[in-house]
């Protein structure tokens, strides 16, 4: 199975600031099947970030995707305070469907 | 828009069944394909299997001995089974509904929506 690995494990930023959270695969994720959710505490998973940079449903711009292959990253532009959160990636290249360990975003 | 909701009991003793029911609301259960996905703190997300309502499943290898997902159509649910379960299948478990591709054979997906998740406990 694909394993993904995220970094950092927690980032410490403030408000306005420019986040950028990283997943790296253990095998190369073809067609870029490669999805971000957004997890808060109590909630469950949103989906974010579909296709490595395909924006879901009534996400604001200032989330993006990209990347290919095995490494893949999740930009925020300018963080609100809403974003403060955990995110994961999961692949869905190939079943079993795996996902990263987290990276947790707080408010610095 | 379409709603998940997972139920079922809390807490189930070792060794024994854990079983779950997610009932879909505001679209057709035949209409996509459905999994369940759990979060424990020391496995983070775990993929389960999923269920098309024609009956096709396909589950994760690590789990596959022990699982059963089926459909029932007519009421709009799909339904997780789990067998001897142990203290590590403690989680929340999440019913989530299939975005992408899928064929008879294999799925290219992720996942909205997410249910709100019901947490099972292992305990005696």
């Amino acid at each position: 199975e694909i394993v993904l690995t995220q970094s950092p494990g927690t980032l410490s930023l403030s408000p306005g600031e420019r986040a950028t959270l990283s997943c790296r695969a253990s095998q190369s994720v073809s067609r870029s099947y490669l999805a971000w959710y957004q997890q808060k505490p109590g909630q469950a998973p949103r989906l974010l970030i579909y296709g490595a940079s395909s924006r879901a449903t009534g996400i604001p711009d200032r989330f993006s995707g990209g990347g290919s292959g095995a490494d893949f990253t999740l930009t925020i532009s300018r963080l609100e305070p809403e974003d403060f959160a955990v995110y994961f990636c999961q692949q869905y290249d190939s079943s079993p469907y795996t996902f990263g360990q987290g990276t947790r975003l707080e408010i610095k | 828009q379409v709603q998940l909701q997972e139920s079922g009991p809390g807490l189930v003793k070792p060794s024994e069944t854990l079983s779950l029911t997610c009932t879909v609301s505001g679209g057709s259960i035949t209409s996509y394909y459905w999994s369940w996905i759990r979060q424990s703190p020391g496995k983070g997300l775990e993929w389960i299997g999923y269920i098309y309502y024609s009956g096709n499943t396909n589950y994760n290898p690590s789990l596959k001995s022990r699982v059963t997902i089926s459909v029932d159509t007519s009421k709009n649910q799909f339904s997780l089974k789990l067998t001897s379960v142990t203290a590590a299948d403690t989680a929340i478990y999440y019913c989530v509904r299939h975005l992408g591709y899928c064929s008879s054979t294999s799925c290219s997906s992720w996942f909205a929506p997410w249910g709100q998740g019901t947490l099972v406990t292992v305990s005696s």
